[in-house]
């Protein structure tokens, strides 16, 4: 099976820069993403990594390491609209035509004047 | 403008009734999927179509079931002989590219409770 982890919760200071990780442990790995979610609301995609090294969106930079298992999410110049849950997902291929997406379960992240 | 609509955003049910989820699509997406989310736990797959007129289980397909009549639509049944179907619903779809599920984009959810 999959195991993913990451930080519970996280407190930032707005303006500042915060990286929340997500480590896993896998077979088939087939590629790592991003999703942010405000409280209520839908998953929304940030990122997607499936080879290693930095994938850079603006604000937001998503880093990989598939030998050390290994992901983080940078957020830089944080906002207050940046408060949301951040959930990291593996992509698996457990067989031929089938896939495996499995989620961990977020990082609450509060920014704060 | 294209994107997944689920319907009711919120629904009430009593116990031992069966309810329908909505989910529609008009991204041409080919598959769809059904996951649950309860607090302070990560999304779980219950079930994934990848192409009209078949569906596969995820990790807690029991006490619900699916069609996919359609490409554009696949409702969820939540049936009594689920225990705990008090949820944060979501419905997602992506292309499905040479077998591999791309990028899954989410609606916005339906929340039941089971009272």
């Amino acid at each position: 099976g999959q195991n993913i982890d990451q930080p519970t919760e996280m407190t930032a200071t707005e303006g500042a820069i915060v990286q929340i990780n997500c480590t896993y442990q896998t077979s088939g790995f087939n590629g790592l993403f991003w999703y942010q979610q405000h409280a209520g609301e839908a998953p929304t995609f940030l990122s997607y990594n499936v080879l290693d090294g930095l994938e850079e969106k603006g604000r937001f930079s998503s880093f990989l390491s598939r030998s050390k298992g290994y992901s983080y999410l940078l957020l830089k110049e944080l906002q207050m609209k940046d408060s949301a849950s951040y959930l990291c997902a593996v992509r698996t291929l457990p067989g031929a035509g089938s896939y495996q997406l499995t989620f961990g379960k977020g990082t609450k992240l509060s920014v704060i004047p | 403008d294209g994107g997944i609509t689920q319907s009711p955003k919120y629904l009430f049910r009593k116990e031992g009734q069966n309810v329908t989820l909505s989910c529609e699509q008009n991204l041409n997406h080919d598959a769809m999927y059904w996951y649950r989310q309860d607090p302070g736990q990560g999304l779980r797959l219950i079930y994934y179509s990848q192409i009209v007129n078949d569906f596969q289980k995820g990790d807690i397909a029991e006490g619900y079931s699916v069609s996919r009549e359609k490409k554009e639509s696949f409702p969820l049944t939540v049936t009594s002989a689920q225990k705990n179907p008090t949820a944060f619903y979501l419905c997602a779809s992506s292309i499905w590219l040479a077998g591999v599920a791309d990028t899954q984009y989410f609606g916005p959810g339906t929340r039941l409770t089971v009272l």
